[in-house]
């Protein structure tokens, strides 16, 4: 199988903390892994591209100072919502690439983390 | 910048009978695609994938067809079950050899 996991499954904090989640490849490793935001009712925004040992690859628009990115080790990325504010409350889900001999690399999903902030 | 106060367009089908779910991509050199189904609270969950170079792709009760010419996708699903209620999106990979973009999603409601 290719199970990825995520840390916490929900967050709640105050105005002004930082808080950290992690993405986890369980069973395999992943060389790249991506990060999404998304809003009630909206689709899955793209936010980043995190590359193991690398810095990570932020979309256009997103702030690279407010959403850490660290990819330390191929099984495992962190994302950090730096001083969160009430309009960062969103639902973040994580990805992880893993790589098939001779074919296109297949991307699998986190079960996300639901992020409030006071 | 984001859209506020958007809502997923809703398909409402009988227990059944077949789905045809949309979506339109943007970019022309987007050569993969992949549609996703998401229940409520969850990750998104592969359902089937089709690459630029096929107009048409099946899997177990689902159908993917792909139109270039318009940049438009569509997955059928046959016999849809209460099960199959969900969000489902596409998501198109835009050359780069990994990264996709979301389409806006719909909302698929199996009525019983």
């Amino acid at each position: 199988g290719a199970v990825v996991s995520q840390h916490p499954s929900w967050v709640i904090c105050k105005s002004g903390t930082s808080v950290k989640i992690e993405c986890r490849s369980l069973d395999f490793q992943a060389t790249t892994m991506f990060w999404y935001r998304q809003f009630p009712k909206q689709s899955l925004m793209l936010m980043a591209t995190s590359n193991e040992g690398s810095k990570a690859t932020y979309e256009q628009g997103v702030e690279k100072d407010k959403f850490l990115i660290n990819h330390a080790s191929l099984t495992l990325s962190t994302l950090t919502v730096t001083s969160a504010h009430p309009e960062d409350s969103s639902f973040y889900i994580c990805s992880a690439s893993k790589s098939w001999t001779g074919g296109r690399n297949e991307q699998f999903f986190g079960p996300g983390t639901r992020l409030t902030v006071l | 910048g984001e859209s506020v106060g958007l809502h997923l367009p809703t398909l409402s089908v009988q227990e059944g009978d077949n789905s045809i779910i949309n979506c339109a991509y943007s970019n022309s050199a987007s050569d993969y695609f992949i549609w996703y189904k998401q229940e409520s609270g969850k990750g998104p969950q592969f359902i089937i994938d089709i690459r630029s170079n096929m107009d048409k792709r099946q899997g177990q009760r689902v159908t993917v067809l792909l139109n270039k010419t318009v940049k438009h996708l569509s997955l059928q699903i046959a016999a849809t079950q209460p099960g199959d209620s969900a969000v489902y999106f596409c998501a198109e990979n835009r050359g780069n050899f990994n990264k996709f973009y979301f389409g806006s999603g719909t909302k698929l409601n199996v009525k019983p």
